[in-house]
């Protein structure tokens, strides 16, 4: 499969834990992004990144979320301290630098957080 | 990113066509009009986009309107797997802009 993939799919924690995803994109792509998504809504951008270079950061990302992208291919969302309102589907996308671009997403990491 | 205005739901018969319509008035020049559904549980899956001319794909067609104020999505025969949630975006191409803002997007159903 040469999609967007992520891991876990599912990840149930307790309010105070650390959680980490991780997300692999479609291997030439070079652009990846984080949403987030609840419950009823669309998908509410996170981050995204170009390579290794972290372009944009959404004021929804607070200090609790960092994202990284090290060697500019698979990436990691981690959430610290984690809090029941983090409770959402966390979605990857990745997608090519040039042209008009559509988004390729993953299947998304469902976090419930009690 | 420009806003775009969906209904927030919509019924079609199985075998007809399900005409989507997206509203996006304040788009720029150089913005494109993108379409990805959801179904329940998924990632969002890319269906078409356009920038002025009309478009068609294997999935469906894109109207644009010559203002390029709305647009619509079309299923040319709807079938009971095209129950999703479909999302109408606009956004620069990839070189000028990165994220994607989603509204709540129409829930189609697709009735047998």
């Amino acid at each position: 499969d040469t999609g967007v993939s992520q891991d876990p799919r599912h990840k149930i924690t307790k309010r105070g834990q650390n959680v980490t995803f991780r997300c692999d994109p479609i291997s030439e792509h070079n652009r990846l992004y984080w949403y987030r998504q609840t419950l009823g809504q669309g998908p509410e951008f996170l981050t995204y990144f170009q390579n290794e270079a972290q372009l944009e950061k959404s004021r929804l990302l607070s200090d609790r979320f960092s994202a990284e992208r090290p060697k500019g291919s698979f990436s990691t969302l981690e959430i610290q301290r984690t809090e029941q309102g983090d409770s959402a589907m966390y979605l990857c996308a990745s997608s090519l630098t040039m042209g008009e671009g559509e988004q390729f997403f993953g299947p998304g990491t469902r976090l419930t957080v009690l | 990113d420009a806003k775009t205005t969906q209904p927030p739901s919509m019924d079609c018969a199985e075998g007809r066509a399900a005409n989507l319509p997206c509203n996006h008035s304040t788009i720029s020049g150089n913005e494109y009009v993108y379409w990805y559904r959801q179904i329940h549980s998924q990632g969002p899956q890319y269906i078409i986009h356009g920038l002025k001319n009309n478009e068609t794909n294997e999935m469906a067609s894109l109207i644009i309107t010559e203002d390029r104020k709305s647009s619509t999505l079309i299923l040319p025969h709807a079938t009971l797997r095209d129950t999703a949630v479909y999302y109408c975006i606009v956004r620069p191409p990839n070189t000028n802009a990165g994220k994607s803002t989603f509204g709540d997007g129409t829930t189609l159903t697709v009735k047998p």
